[in-house]
């Protein structure tokens, strides 16, 4: 079975770009979940979405950051305009339901110069 | 609101020493402690846990016991090997869904 997947590995943009991060998750998983490292810091927490439905967005740090998960399956993270503080890597995890285990993918790392 | 602090890094070993990172927490309620691993070029994995006092996850020969009256959940390993080179994060996850991390800790292992 394939694991959580998200494109690209690396991404480096301008200050002022935009960049879209694509995650996979499991096939069947209706729990998604973004979050992020920022700094070589703490992992934290950005949104959680159930199918298609935003459930929980209280981690996102403002509103340049755009999650979508349309149809349920893959999700975007767009980042528009991108600041240097954006730098870090975004994870994305999946899971079955909401109090299950969450699949972590292997991360995107956002470079903003 | 709920907190994980974690042994900074980065930690170099030699093959078969003792690793032990340390783990302590700040949270409301009984919340579920977790270790993650992050291999080089690998994603999150989730490397042991435990959902109440007492209990001890152990995987892979990493064992880390629920402390309530301590608030912590250490991490240890009696001996070591080059594999187990990676990034280690703490984590907790009150009654809900979302976890949160620790800063992580390198760990890096010498032949």
């Amino acid at each position: 079975e394939a694991g959580v997947t998200q494109f690209p590995s690396h991404s480096v943009i301008e200050k002022g770009q935009t960049v879209t991060l694509r995650c996979d998750p499991i096939s069947g998983h209706d729990n998604l979940y973004w979050y992020r490292r920022v700094m070589g810091k703490e992992i934290k927490f950005l949104l959680h979405f159930v199918k298609e439905s935003k459930q929980d967005e209280s981690g996102m740090p403002n509103n340049r950051f755009l999650a979508e998960r349309t149809g349920g399956t893959y999700s975007t993270l767009k980042v528009q305009p991108a600041e240097l503080e954006d730098s870090g890597v975004y994870f994305c995890a999946s899971s079955q339901d909401s109090t299950g285990k969450q699949f972590f993918g292997p991360g995107t790392r956002l470079t903003v110069l | 609101g709920d907190s994980v602090t974690q042994m900074e890094g980065p930690v170099t070993l030699s093959e078969e020493a003792f690793l032990t990172i340390n783990c302590t927490y700040t949270a409301t309620g009984y919340p579920s402690l977790f270790w993650y691993v992050q291999y080089p070029g690998e994603g999150l994995q989730l490397l042991l846990k435990a959902t109440k006092a007492d209990d001890k996850g152990s995987n892979k020969g990493f064992e880390a016991t629920y402390r309530k009256e301590t608030t912590s959940f250490h991490l240890e390993k009696g001996s070591v090997q080059v594999s187990d080179s990676a990034v280690y994060f703490c984590a907790l996850r009150p009654n809900d869904y979302k976890l949160s991390f620790g800063a992580g800790t390198t760990v890096t292992v010498r032949a």
